[in-house]
């Protein structure tokens, strides 16, 4: 069975700094990547999401991730945070060719982005 | 338009007592799923639906834990005999059909449930 790992549980940097959040699983197959946030007070929402073709993948809000096939990783990376990226980060997985649509999710990653 | 929509919001319980949650995907989604989350953990898949048939309930965790699924629509989480461990957060998702593998999830607010 596929597992995630999130390093980092909690993250605090300054407005402006850059950011990368680690996500590593473990599934030797063929993956669908997603990246997940979820704001104070509101639902989980989709960030980005990696399925196939260039591996550097854009998302909303400045975002982008990329999938490195070598490492297992899919990191989350921002060049300059704002206040406004303070939220909760889920790394999640896909194991694309089992057939399966159930995601396995990292256990997520605390941003806290001081003004 | 309305998103995946959960209720109660909030569901305090005593242990041993049954409990019914329930979730409305977004209109015209043929899939939906049911997580959980525990205090400091990540998503746990519990079981998927397409249709009303759950190809897929390898993540119940007992067989305290059902799930139905009407109508192509609502679905019905039920937690018999509740156990202290089955406090967590309980979030619904849904996706639209569609070709290939899989569709982006749309998740709901989730139901909070206490048991005392």
């Amino acid at each position: 069975a596929q597992s995630v790992s999130q390093h980092n549980h909690h993250v605090i940097l300054s407005e402006a700094a850059s950011l990368e959040l680690g996500c590593n699983y473990s599934y030797g197959g063929t993956v669908n990547l997603f990246w997940y946030v979820q704001y104070p007070g509101q639902h989980l929402q989709l960030l980005l999401k990696y399925f196939s073709g260039d591996p550097l993948v854009k998302g909303i809000k400045g975002f982008e991730a990329e999938f490195i096939k070598s490492k297992f990783s899919f990191n989350l990376r921002k060049p300059s945070v704002q206040w406004s990226d303070t939220a909760e980060y889920f790394c999640a997985v896909n194991a694309q060719d089992t057939g399966r649509r159930a995601l396995t999710f990292g256990s997520g990653t605390r941003l806290q982005v001081q003004p | 338009g309305a998103g995946v929509s959960q209720s109660p919001s909030n569901k305090v319980t005593e242990k041993g007592k049954d409990v019914e949650l329930r979730c409305d995907p977004i209109s015209g989604h043929t899939a939906l799923y049911w997580y959980r989350q525990s205090l400091g953990q990540g998503l746990e898949f519990l079981i998927y639906f397409q249709g009303n048939s759950a190809p897929d309930k390898s993540g119940l965790p007992s067989d305290r834990f059902s799930a139905e699924r009407t109508g192509g629509s609502v679905s019905t989480l039920t937690i018999q005999r509740t156990q202290q461990e089955d406090s967590a957060v309980y979030l619904c998702a849904s996706s639209p059909p569609g070709t290939g593998s899989y569709n982006e999830q749309f998740f709901g607010p989730g139901t909070r449930l206490t048991v005392l």
